[in-house]
This record gives structure tokens, C-alpha cells and sequence, in this order.
């Protein structure tokens, strides 16, 4: 079984706070991690599929990094903003042919105006 | 919107039952994959297809089955129905196989189980 655990489970925010979360995976047999963001009544999109040791992501305030040898994934939201509320989730991908995808549990954020 | 089509997008019935839920991929993506939420778990993986053939299994019941079909749409097959399954279903579907692709969700289809 693998784990894959994101912390913290919520948070809550003033709108224009920097804010980050974590996402903890196993560090061997590493092939991808995903980020998705999840909004209520919606579905989950893709914001960003990470596979290099070191690598930094960025789309728009959202960025992400990745350090495999250690297993965790940060994402950071620079100036939180009321449409940044949503459940963010990882999503840890093995290597090996046969390798199913493991979901987090997320980490809710709610920004308040 | 993701470009994935997923019909229907409520379905009820009852202990028992056998459904068919289904997917149409985004134009040219040769993956599919399923995804259960339940109430009180996360995004719990099922299964990936890609081009027709599976890929990847992840907490699929043996009730359930899946299959993805020569012009790539997928259908989940749910049957002896519980009311454990009662569930929000995803389809995903990305342009290659690898787990570095993408995926992009379709809206789900939610199941209700009496």
C-alpha cells in the first residue's frame, strides 16, 4: 500500500497571505507527481506534472516543487485570493509498467475575503 | 470544460442492479481512466486503458469492470450493486500512457445506490 499524505488536511487564509502545503510520497520508485486543483462541484484540474528531482513549477501566483530523494512536493500560492478556494491534490505515479496512480487526501484552503 | 464527456451524470438504482457508465475521451487522448470518490474517502484510482487494452488497476472491485473500445470511449460496468457503491465516478483521460502525461477529468457521473 502506498502513501501518499498531504498536510495540512484545511486551512484558512486571509485573502493577500502567501501560503503553501505539502504533499509526502514514497522516494523510491518514483515516476511523476501530479498537482490538481478541486473546486466544489467541480472537477479536479491539472495543474502540474512534475517529474524531475528539483523541479520548480510555476502558473500565474501557484508554483510547485519537488524533491524525490526525499519524497515531498511543496505547492505555494503567493497572495491567496477568494478564487483560490478549492481542495488541492497530489497524485504520486510509480515507476514500472504496471503502476497505479495514488491520490492524497488533499488539503481544503479556503481564502477569506 | 475538460473536453471529456461522461454520460449519465446521475444515475439511481437499486441493491442488486448492474450500470453502465460512460466516457468519451478528449479528441486524440488514447487514455482513459476511472476514479471513485466516496463520501468519506479521497479520489480512490480504478483503472487505466489505453488504445484498448488495460494499463493499470488500482482498487477496482471484481464486481466492476471496464473496457475501452475501438474508437477509444470507455464504459465502467457496475454490478451486484451495494450501497457502499453509491459514488461520485471520474473519467480522466490523457494523450499517451506514460504517468507523466496530463490528465484531464470529465464531470463525473454520480451514483446512488437504494
Amino acid at each position: 500500500i502506498l502513501n501518499v499524505e498531504q498536510s495540512p488536511q484545511s486551512l484558512h487564509v486571509q485573502e493577500g497571505d502567501s501560503t503553501n502545503f505539502t504533499c509526502s510520497f514514497p522516494s523510491s520508485n518514483f515516476y511523476a507527481l501530479h498537482w490538481y486543483r478541486w473546486e466544489t462541484a467541480k472537477s479536479p484540474e491539472a495543474l502540474f506534472v512534475m517529474t524531475l528531482n528539483g523541479d520548480e513549477k510555476k502558473k500565474g501566483r501557484i508554483s510547485a516543487t519537488l524533491n524525490t530523494k526525499e519524497g515531498y512536493s511543496y505547492l505555494y500560492i503567493k497572495g491567496s485570493q477568494p478564487e483560490d478556494s478549492a481542495t488541492y491534490l497530489c497524485a504520486f505515479k510509480g515507476s514500472g509498467g504496471y503502476q497505479k496512480v495514488t491520490f492524497g487526501t488533499g488539503t481544503k484552503l479556503q481564502v477569506i475575503p | 470544460d475538460s473536453g471529456v464527456t461522461q454520460t449519465p451524470k446521475h444515475l439511481i438504482t437499486a441493491t442488486g442492479q448492474r450500470v453502465t457508465l460512460r466516457c468519451s475521451p478528449r479528441s486524440g487522448d488514447l487514455s482513459v481512466y476511472w476514479y471513485q470518490q466516496s463520501l468519506d474517502q479521497g479520489l480512490q484510482f480504478l483503472i487505466q486503458y489505453y488504445n484498448g487494452e488495460e494499463r493499470a488497476k488500482g482498487n477496482i472491485l471484481e464486481r466492476f469492470s471496464a473496457q475501452q473500445f475501438p474508437d477509444l470511449h470507455s464504459e465502467l460496468n457496475l454490478s451486484s450493486l451495494e450501497l457502499g457503491d453509491s459514488a461520485l465516478y471520474f473519467c480522466a483521460s490523457s494523450l499517451g500512457v506514460a504517468g507523466h502525461n496530463e490528465q484531464f477529468f470529465g464531470p463525473g457521473t454520480r451514483l446512488t445506490v437504494l
